[in-house]
C-alpha cells in the first residue's frame, strides 16, 4: 500500500508565524494530494486538493505544493483559528484514499 | 449546499455487523456524477477511508477492509449505508460520511458519530 507520512507530529507556533508541513508519499502519486484541517471534535475539513488547488472560501494564506512524493502545506501567517491538525491524503486508483498520520499545530 | 448526517447504533457486540447510515440533504444522491465515503477515525487517532459508493452504484473499498465492507444507496430515502461485519475492538472510532464530486477528495463530511465495539 501507499504510506503518506507527515513531520513533523506536533508544531508549536505562535501567531503571525510562517508554518511549514511536509507530507512524503512512499511511492509517487502525482499531484494526487489534498490537504485538510481539523478541529477538536470536529469533521475535517478540505483545503487544498491536486497538491495546489486552493479549495473555494479557504483563506489564501493557506498554500500547498509538491508532486510525485513531496508536498508542503504552508500558513503564511498562522491566525489563531489555525491551531488544529492537518492531515494530507493521497489518491491512488487501486488503494483509494490514504491519509497521513496528522501534523497539530500547537500555540507556542 | 450539500449536508450530511450520520446515525446507527453507538454500541455494538464483537463479532457482530455494524451498520451506519448516512442521509442526504440539499440535494439528490442520484443526479450528477458524486462518491459518497465513509471514513473512520479512532479516539485520538488518524483518518481511515473505509470505501465509496458512486453514483452509478460502483463501490470501492479500502483493500484491508474489503472482506468486511458492504456500501450501498438507497435512492428513495436519499441514503447511503455502511455494513462492518465481524467487528472487533479495533473497530471502535467516530464514523463519518462523505461527498465528493471527485474520486480524489473528500469535499464535505458529516459530522460524525462514535461506535463502539464492547460487550
Amino acid at each position: 500500500d501507499i504510506q503518506m507520512t507527515q513531520s513533523p507530529s506536533t508544531l508549536s507556533a505562535s501567531v503571525g508565524d510562517r508554518v511549514t508541513i511536509t507530507c512524503r508519499a512512499s511511492q509517487s502519486i502525482s499531484s494526487w494530494l489534498a490537504w485538510y484541517q481539523q478541529k477538536p471534535g470536529k469533521a475535517p475539513k478540505l483545503l487544498i486538493y491536486k497538491a495546489s488547488s486552493l479549495e473555494s472560501g479557504v483563506p489564501s494564506r493557506f498554500s500547498g505544493s509538491g508532486s510525485g512524493t513531496e508536498f508542503t502545506l504552508t500558513i503564511s501567517s498562522l491566525q489563531p483559528d489555525d491551531f488544529a491538525t492537518y492531515y494530507c491524503q493521497q489518491y491512488n486508483s487501486y488503494w483509494g484514499l490514504t491519509f497521513g498520520g496528522g501534523t497539530k499545530v500547537e500555540i507556542k | 449546499q450539500v449536508q450530511l448526517q450520520e446515525s446507527g447504533p453507538g454500541l455494538v457486540k464483537p463479532s457482530q455487523t455494524l451498520s451506519l447510515t448516512c442521509t442526504v440533504s440539499g440535494g439528490s444522491i442520484s443526479s450528477g456524477s458524486y462518491y459518497w465515503s465513509w471514513i473512520r477515525q479512532p479516539a485520538g487517532k488518524g483518518l481511515e477511508w473505509i470505501g465509496r459508493i458512486y453514483t452509478s452504484g460502483s463501490t470501492n473499498y479500502n483493500p484491508s477492509l474489503k472482506s468486511r465492507v458492504t456500501i450501498s444507496v438507497d435512492t428513495s430515502k436519499n441514503q447511503f449505508s455502511l455494513k462492518l461485519s465481524s467487528v472487533t475492538a479495533a473497530d471502535t472510532a467516530v464514523y463519518y460520511c462523505g461527498w465528493g464530486d471527485t474520486v480524489t477528495t473528500i469535499d464535505y463530511w458529516g459530522q460524525g458519530t462514535l461506535v463502539t465495539v464492547s460487550s
